[in-house]
Formats: C-alpha cells, structure tokens, sequence
C-alpha cells in the first residue's frame, strides 16, 4: 500500500513543491514511479526508477528516495506544473498511491 | 511518437459483458507487453491487467481475477481486454499503457498512455 502526502498541496507559481509518497513495506528491488495528471488527460510519466526523469520532462522535476520513502521535488513551479500526482511502486499488483494535489 | 486509441466503452447492465480494444501505432507494438490500467470517476489509479510482448503470459489485479482476460494481436497491433461479469464498481475509465521493457517481463511502470474509454456498469 502507498500513502501520498499531503492530499493537497496549495503554492504559488515560482515555488518548490515537494511530494511524499510512502510504502506500507520495504520491498526489495521495487522502484517508484510518478506520474501527472492534469483534468481530462491521461497521466503522463514523469519518472521512472525512483529518479530517471521520462524522456522530455524538464529537469525541475526531480525523483528521489529509497527503501520506503520516496519524494518528487518540482522546483520553481511553472502554471503548467498545478495538477494532481501518483507515485506508483513496481512491486507487484504494481499500486498507486492516492494521489497529491497541487493547486495554485 | 507512440500512439495508443481505446474504444468500445459503454454502458453495461451487472452481470454483462464488454469487449475494449486498443489499437497502437508508431511503435513495434509486437516487442512491448501492455497493461490495462482504470480510474473510477474522481478516483485514483488502479492497475488492471498486464499481457507479454508475445502474448504468453498475462497477470491480473485480484479484483478482476477471473472476470477479466486480456489478450493482444500483434499482427492487427491492437490490445483487447475481454470484461465478464462486470459489477458496478468495475465502473471506471480504462486506459491502456504500454511497458517500457523490450522481450522482457514488465518493467514496472507505464511509459504511454492512451486517452481512455469509459465503462458504466449500471442497470
């Protein structure tokens, strides 16, 4: 089971958000992965590995953590950035997390 | 740039059946395994199903376990999941997404989306 927190998260464009996504068990060899997603879209990946950013993702979006704590830090919020995020671990049934608003 | 196009959502009355299908473009659609992943409406994410690249081996959320088979035609390039004895909270947008990992077990995570077909099970 994963826990994301905060629920949400409330800045202003040009501020560090940093999201928390936490695993009920340290399962070996599992990494995370997050994702955005915006109203009506589809998620996009964001990164893989707990901290290889996706191919075109900007490097203010940085993954990092091991074990059972996990983080996404986007620096210097762009107005494209407010959207919801899922941490999703690669164990299996491979979980989501319930998700971290951030809202301007 | 990978191209992913869900259909055949609908309504659905419990205890029916529904057939969604995924046809992908723009990449070897026979080299990667793909999942079925859903979100109900205002819900989080729910990973669904996985099916190799070749076909072989398939895998199931415990929540569809039995109801559901996924299967994948390499040759017409599409992605089917086969939903039996749907019940109101298989209620959810389904998206398909494609693994990462090359002629190899899945890599974890989903690296394309597509836009997702909606599926109500109500009567």
């Amino acid at each position: 089971v994963l826990t994301q927190s905060p629920g949400t998260l409330s800045l202003s464009p040009g501020e560090s958000a940093t999201l928390s996504c936490r695993a009920s068990q340290n399962i070996r060899d599992s990494y995370v992965a997050w994702y955005q997603q915006k109203p009506g879209q589809a998620p996009r990946l964001l990164i893989y590995g707990t901290s290889m950013r996706a191919t075109g993702i900007p490097d203010r979006f940085r993954g990092s953590g091991s074990g059972t704590d996990f983080i996404l830090t986007i620096s210097r919020l762009e107005p494209e950035d407010f959207a919801v995020y899922y941490c999703q671990q690669s164990s299996r049934s491979l979980p989501f997390g319930p998700g971290t608003k951030v809202e301007i | 740039q990978v191209h992913l196009v869900e259909s055949g959502g609908g309504v659905v009355q419990p205890g029916g059946s529904l057939r969604l299908s995924c046809a992908a473009s723009e990449f070897t659609f026979s080299n990667f395994g793909m999942h079925w992943v859903r979100q109900a409406p205002g819900k989080g994410l729910e990973w669904v199903a996985f099916i190799q690249y070749d076909g072989s081996k398939m895998y199931y959320a415990d929540s569809v376990k039995g109801r559901f088979t996924i299967s994948k035609d390499n040759s017409k390039n599409t992605l089917y999941l086969q939903m039996d004895s749907l019940r109101p909270d298989d209620t959810a947008l389904y998206y398909c997404a494609k693994d990462p990992n090359p002629y190899d077990f899945w890599g974890g995570y989903f690296d394309q989306w597509g836009q997702g077909t909606l599926v109500t099970v109500s009567s």
